[in-house]
């Protein structure tokens, strides 16, 4: 089974309005990390957000949040108010363990998402 | 520091040729991380180096790939032989222990073609 399966290979959205891209994950560590990565067309891979399986609230940076809904496994990213600079790949990826040891992330297959002004 | 630095940004090569990558990684970051990206996927990792010592390897490292990072600093990332099926991104990752929750700053990568 996939760890990280990311449903949506592609999304159109209108510029200014919010957008929920969908993640869901397997684990059976009940301490692990979640991450959303942005890469855009030069190949970087910009560090979005993280939440970590203890974390009783939702995380939040800037205009990025973590709907994190630990016994659905899910941990969708929804941007307010989109940009066209949000247009990119975006990959959901988990960390098992607590980060102390060998700790490789686990990439989902990501999405593309596309801003229409 | 202006992060991680990751030299070539593009590499040809024919199929049976070595190729070597570089990856500088944030000068403060003790952790550093190879992953292969094929196109329409999610990065894959391939090793793990906390300073010197190299403590994780995917069973995607074939013998062919070798990876050193000798001082703690920078590392290389060796394709022996290459292959077509090598053609990808590589994507080289430093983090820092002491901030565990806070990943993983990625390059900019190499893109490696084998003709």
């Amino acid at each position: 089974a996939q760890k990280i399966t990311q449903t949506q290979p592609g999304m159109f959205v209108q510029e200014k309005e919010a957008v929920t891209l969908d993640c869901t994950y397997d684990t059976s560590d009940p301490s692990y990390g979640l991450f959303w990565y942005k890469q855009p067309s030069s190949g970087e891979m910009i560090f979005l957000i993280y939440q970590g399986s203890y974390d009783q609230q939702n995380a939040t940076e800037g205009r990025y949040s973590l709907n994190f809904q630990k016994a659905r496994k899910s941990a969708n990213l929804v941007i307010s108010a989109s940009q066209l600079g949000d247009s990119a790949m975006y990959f959901c990826a988990m960390r098992e363990g607590q980060g102390g040891g060998a700790d490789g992330l686990t990439f989902g297959k990501g999405t593309h998402l596309i801003i229409q002004p | 520091d202006t992060g991680v630095s990751q030299n070539p940004r593009h590499k040809i090569t024919k199929r049976g040729q070595n190729v070597t990558f570089r990856c500088d990684p944030i000068s403060e970051h003790n952790r550093l991380y190879w992953y292969r990206q094929t196109l329409g996927q999610g990065p894959e990792f391939l090793t793990y180096f906390q300073n010197e010592a190299q403590l994780e390897k995917s069973r995607l490292l074939s013998d062919r790939f070798s990876a050193e990072r000798p001082k703690g600093s920078f590392s290389t990332l060796e394709i022996q032989r290459t292959e077509q099926g090598d053609s990808a991104m590589y994507l080289c990752a430093s983090s820092s222990s002491s901030l565990p929750n806070y990943g993983y700053t990625f390059g900019s990568g190499t893109r490696l073609t084998v003709v």
